[in-house]
């Protein structure tokens, strides 16, 4: 079956500094792949498409310059959160699109916390 | 703007019991709608999906429904069991094209009690 996987699963950092987070499909090849944040007890609320070899789209609301995509190759999207700050601090869940199945694929998440 | 709803937000059942749980969507322009699963603190598992031109899909003990005109999807699962007990997120892709691009609703928290 189709598996992505992200890495950290937690993260802890101090406010002020950035912090990455890749999410890798493991045995396909995606060229698009999306970000979701899920504060607790709330829904996923989809905060960019991640487009290989091109410019992410971000989702109305999201600053794309403190929350930096990069996808750059059919594999990997990373999300960097720069300058956290404690109000950051959520689940981050990216997903791989399946080109074809019509399914996405989704990694079991990163923990931020930013104290 | 498509919005998903899911009533009842949360749900707790003896064990054995018969439940529904159900997701409604604003924009009835949907490419599909997928059942999701989530435990605590992790990623999503895909349950169910059904096109935009199906009416239902079952797996195992699970059933789901799609009636597109009234922009409602339905979520059985038969004879419940402790191990159901998660998340249940409804998500429907918005949009006519598989975009990949998904909505979801706020989730039903389902506790089956031994």
């Amino acid at each position: 079956g189709a598996v992505v996987s992200q890495h950290p699963s937690r993260v802890i950092c101090k406010s002020g500094t950035s912090v990455k987070i890749e999410c890798r499909s493991l045995d396909f090849q995606a060229t698009t792949m999306f970000w979701y944040r899920q504060f607790p007890k709330q829904s996923l609320m989809l905060m960019a498409t991640s487009n290989e070899g091109s410019k992410a789209t971000y989702e109305q609301g999201v600053e794309k310059d403190k929350f930096l995509i990069n996808h750059a190759s059919l594999t990997l999207s990373t999300l960097t959160v720069t300058s956290a700050h404690p109000e950051d601090s959520s689940f981050y869940i990216c997903s791989a699109h399946y080109t074809g199945t019509g399914l996405e694929f989704f990694g079991p998440g990163t923990r931020l916390t930013v104290l | 703007k498509q919005e998903v709803t899911q009533i009842p937000a949360a749900l707790s059942v003896p064990e054995g019991e018969n439940l529904v749980l159900n997701c409604s969507f604003t924009d009835s322009a949907i490419y599909n709608l997928q059942w999701f699963r989530q435990d605590p603190g992790k990623g999503l598992t895909s349950l169910l999906l059904i096109q935009s031109s199906q009416r239902e899909q079952t797996s195992g003990r699970l059933n789901a429904s799609l009636d597109k005109s009234s922009g409602r999807s339905t979520l059985y699962i038969a004879a419940s069991q402790p191990g159901d007990s998660a998340t249940y997120l409804c998500a429907v892709h918005g949009g006519s094209s598989n975009t990949g691009k998904l909505i979801f609703g706020q989730g039903t928290t389902l506790q089956v009690k031994p």
